[in-house]
């Protein structure tokens, strides 16, 4: 069936350093993608969204890339702070329904 | 920063009762959601809602299920006769428009079925 996936659960990062989180999705139909950021307690949190008319955006210290060729979506966050550590999920549209992966556990070394 | 409020924070109910999930959308938004994540477990979809209707469902939103929009700021899930399996944090959501538009949540009910 169609789903969306990350390809590691957990990420650990030292501080400073840039993070890279991945994501597969298999709807070849999909044209809209968003990352969202969840703490601990808290409900997802939007960062950054893409449309599938476009391979990269940015944001405040996070880029968004799309590769619609292998269908593949990632994060990347520039120097990487204590309070960027949660869960990440990437999400697509399906029939105007989103549709979430499984989320990445970032942690960030002091 | 608008945001989605939701109530209560924690509800802890015995098996087979009925519970009631409060949510106060963004008040410019049209489009209404509920999502259900069980502990450690994705976010899935429950159900969408738009102009008083459900506009679509997932197979977890059987009969036991509904939602509704009683006045102009509240958006309700209720859960008729609860079961062990409904434990999860249940999170409202909603979005300007139906696509191309970033869902914003709220921190989300966690509810607990003994």
């Amino acid at each position: 069936g169609e789903s969306v996936g990350l390809h590691l659960p957990t990420l650990s990062v030292q501080e400073g350093d840039n993070s890279i989180i991945n994501c597969a999705y298999s709807n070849s139909a999909s044209d809209y993608f968003i990352w969202y950021k969840q703490e601990s307690g808290k409900g997802p949190q939007f960062i950054i969204d893409i449309r599938s008319n476009m391979d990269k955006r940015q944001g405040q210290r996070v880029t968004v890339l799309l590769n619609k060729t292998v269908k593949h979506l990632s994060l990347q966050i520039a120097a990487t702070q204590p309070g960027d550590s949660a869960v990440y999920f990437c999400a697509e549209t399906d029939d105007y329904k989103l549709s979430f992966g499984a989320g990445t556990t970032v942690t960030v070394r002091a | 920063e608008p945001e989605v409020t939701q109530t209560p924070s924690h509800q802890v109910t015995q098996m087979g009762q009925e519970v009631i999930l409060r949510c106060v959308p963004i008040s410019n938004h049209l489009y209404f959601y509920w999502y259900r994540q069980i502990l450690g477990q994705k976010v899935e979809f429950l159900v969408s809602f738009y102009n008083n209707e459900i506009s679509e469902k997932s197979e977890i939103f059987d009969d036991q299920f509904s939602v509704e929009r009683p006045d102009g700021s509240n958006f309700t899930l209720k859960i008729r006769s609860t079961k062990l399996e409904d434990s999860a944090m249940y999170f409202c959501a909603s979005s300007i428009a139906e696509n191309n538009s970033p869902l914003h949540f709220g921190n989300g009910t966690r509810l607990t079925v003994t």
